[in-house]
């Protein structure tokens, strides 16, 4: 199993606090990907990242924002939740072979996030 | 615009019978990438198969197989004597070739259900 954890696993927040999750991984992949969860809706990507300090965004990027200072550790924030941000936050990995990206993506336990 | 349709909301069987899961995409690139990820009831992501534009060989995993068809745009999955243990969500997505970062774009997921 790739090496991914998330913390926290389950947060409960209230409307206007920041929130911020973050994703480990142990295996020295290049890219790391923040999805979202929802019943309807499948995953959905949020922000991704290529390398130190190299993001961008995914399809649902609103009020999210990201950093990577470090290979190993990827964190989303929300700098204001709102309660269309409760969902479940999965981080996921991706290998990459020289200047190709291998693209079966790993995924960490899922993080539970509930805006009151 | 890249798109995954899995028609098929939630699948009940009985065990040992056969269920096949469908998958529709829509893509311009000629290069891409199909997956499946199972999400059983605890909740984490668990990577089946990845199956590259250019290889339409169907492949056999066990009780597991997908049948690729580039003519119809599908990429389905075929359980055959399903077990209580398949029981979960299943998900097909897509990585574009052209955006070489390794994003998905996931369909909205099959729950299925296997009854003893």
């Amino acid at each position: 199993d790739a090496g991914i954890t998330q913390s926290p696993r389950h947060k409960v927040t209230e409307t206007g606090t920041p929130v911020t999750l973050r994703c480990h991984q142990t295996e020295n992949h290049r890219y790391m990907y923040w999805y979202r969860q929802d019943p309807g809706h499948g995953l959905r990507l949020i922000h991704y990242s290529y390398g130190v300090k190299d993001t961008d965004k995914g399809e649902v990027s609103d009020g999210y924002s990201v950093s990577r200072s470090k290979t190993e550790d990827f964190l989303l924030t929300l700098e204001s939740a709102t309660s269309s941000q409760t969902s479940v936050y999965f981080c996921a990995i991706s290998e990459s072979r020289g200047a190709g990206v291998l693209y079966e993506q790993y995924f960490g336990p899922g993080t539970r996030l509930t805006v009151t | 615009a890249q798109k995954v349709t899995q028609a098929q909301t939630e699948i009940s069987v009985v065990e040992k019978e056969d269920v096949t899961l469908d998958c529709v995409y829509e893509t311009r690139d000629t290069t891409y990438y199909l997956f499946w990820y199972k999400q059983p009831p605890s909740g984490e992501l668990v990577f089946l198969i990845r199956r590259n534009s250019f290889d339409e060989q169907n492949e056999i995993s066990g009780r597991y197989s997908w049948n690729f068809q580039k003519s119809t745009s599908s990429f389905n999955f075929t359980i055959t004597a399903s077990q209580v243990v398949d029981s979960a969500v299943y998900f097909c997505a897509l990585s574009e070739g052209s955006s070489n970062t390794g994003k998905l774009i996931f369909g909205q997921g099959t729950t299925l259900q296997v009854k003893p």
